[in-house]
């Protein structure tokens, strides 16, 4: 089954800009890339999604590259209230609802 | 407001008495899902359901059941609960499980259950 692989941690200060870099293990042609945040204590909600080269919304930028092994979640200008972790994970194209989350990836901004 | 509901969201038993943990969803989501959350492990699959009356097996069914007897409910299901079942428990909906849209998962806002 697919498998993420991305840093466990990650330090940053604040106004800087942060990226977390997934590794994709046998993405598959149709499978898209999904990233999700999580604070304490809560559920974790939606980022960003996206299949290839580049998506940006309100909150963030994906970059995919062209071959899809990787993708890059790119979060402008952080603040203290980003610091949660972080949640990579690609699905999408083999009919089957098991959906494998990796560890993510613990982004603690400092002032 | 759309919205994913667990209850209770906290909850203290003890070994081998069974406990149901419910999920709701009003958005007419055909996927939901039951996650377990535990320091250093991320999140961990459960069970999911892609319709009415389908379920399968997720990373770590052992030790749990669900239904899903109507579209906007999930229930998890410990018979027996035993310590290690001890964690934060997730449940998530989406529109369809696979791409081409509608796969954005909504979470719940967890039930800590500690089993003594």
């Amino acid at each position: 089954l697919a498998k993420t692989t991305q840093p466990i941690s990650m330090d940053s200060y604040e106004g800087q800009e942060v990226n977390i870099t997934c590794s994709h293990n046998n993405i598959a042609t149709n499978d898209y890339i999904t990233w999700y945040q999580q604070f304490p204590s809560q559920g974790p909600r939606f980022i960003i999604q996206g299949y290839k080269t580049k998506v940006t919304n309100e909150v963030a930028s994906l970059f995919i590259p062209a071959d899809r092994k990787s993708s890059t979640l790119s979060l402008p200008r952080v603040s203290l209230s980003d610091t949660a972790v972080y949640y990579c994970l690609q699905h999408g194209s083999s009919n089957t609802g098991k959906l494998i989350f990796g560890q993510g990836t613990t982004l603690q901004v400092k002032p | 407001e759309a919205q994913v509901t667990q209850n209770p969201r906290y909850l203290i038993t003890v070994t081998g008495k069974k406990l149901t943990v419910t999920c709701s969803q009003n958005m007419n989501h055909e996927y939901m899902s039951w996650y377990r959350q535990d320091p250093g492990l991320g999140l961990r699959q459960i069970y999911y359901s892609m319709n009415v009356e389908v379920t399968d097996k997720g990373d770590v069914p052992e030790g749990y059941k669900v239904s899903r007897k109507e579209k906007r409910n999930f229930p998890l299901i410990l018979e027996s609960p035993s310590p290690n079942q001890t964690s934060l428990y997730f449940c998530a909906s989406s529109l369809k499980a696979w791409a081409s849209g509608g796969t954005t998962q909504y979470f719940g806002p967890g039930t800590r259950l500690t089993v003594l």
